[in-house]
């Protein structure tokens, strides 16, 4: 069955540590994968999108991830985190374009930075 | 460009009724998607329109069914509402790089 994993289910960093929230796939073929932000009371946002090309795929908010198929993952990054980054992450994956097909969720991830 | 909005915001229901939730999409964008989120099941795919015709749906009863409207705006309907169905629901909205979501409507069903 299609799946996506996040193993982090709470993460608490210091202001100005580095973050990588791990994501991982299981199904092949055509990959689309995604991370959203959900900040506290708001909705979901896309951060960063990878469809194909360069594995490196840069966001907003200086969030950038990196996808390596041979390890079916899709690990998101910041070199720096701020307390405004408290929020819930989810990684999802779709099996189509970017504008059809269902995405399928992680559970996510709930950041905590502390000030 | 305005994003998706979702009306209403907040809904409490009773056991055994029905609720109709609206979706508009953002302007332009063809592909419209309901998702259920909870506390312990995450976000689950609901179903998932375009021009109209359903295009996809997922693992729900077919007490949830929805449709879309020649402007794209979607409705999605829950007959018989459970305590279960207690969630948030997300709308989202795409053209071809990405779907964006809208700020839900909580509905509560007591």
């Amino acid at each position: 069955a299609q799946s996506v994993s996040q193993h982090n289910h709470h993460v608490i960093l210091s202001e100005a540590a580095s973050l990588e929230l791990g994501c991982n796939y299981s199904y092949g073929g055509t990959v689309n994968l995604f991370w959203y932000v959900q900040y506290p009371g708001q909705h979901l946002q896309l951060l960063l999108k990878y469809f194909s090309g360069d594995p490196l795929v840069k966001g907003i908010k200086g969030f950038e991830a990196e996808f390596i198929k041979s390890k079916f993952s899709f690990n998101l990054r910041k070199p720096s985190v701020q307390w405004s980054d408290t929020a819930e992450y989810f990684c999802a994956g779709g099996r189509y374009g970017g504008s059809q097909g269902n995405l399928i969720f992680g559970k996510g991830t709930k950041l905590s930075v502390k000030p | 460009k305005a994003g998706v909005t979702q009306t209403p915001r907040y809904l409490i229901k009773t056991r055994g009724q029905q609720v109709t939730l609206s979706c508009s999409p953002i302007s332009g964008h063809r592909s419209v998607s309901w998702y259920q989120q909870t506390p312990g099941q995450g976000l689950q795919f609901l179903f998932e329109y375009f021009s109209e015709t359903q295009r996809n749906k997922g693992n729900f009863p077919g007490r949830f069914s929805g449709r879309q409207f020649s402007n794209s705006r979607s409705e999605m309907n829950v007959s018989t509402l459970e305590l279960g169905d207690s969630a948030l629901y997300l709308c989202a909205s795409s053209l071809e790089s990405g779907w964006y979501f809208g700020p839900g409507t909580r509905l509560l069903v007591l």
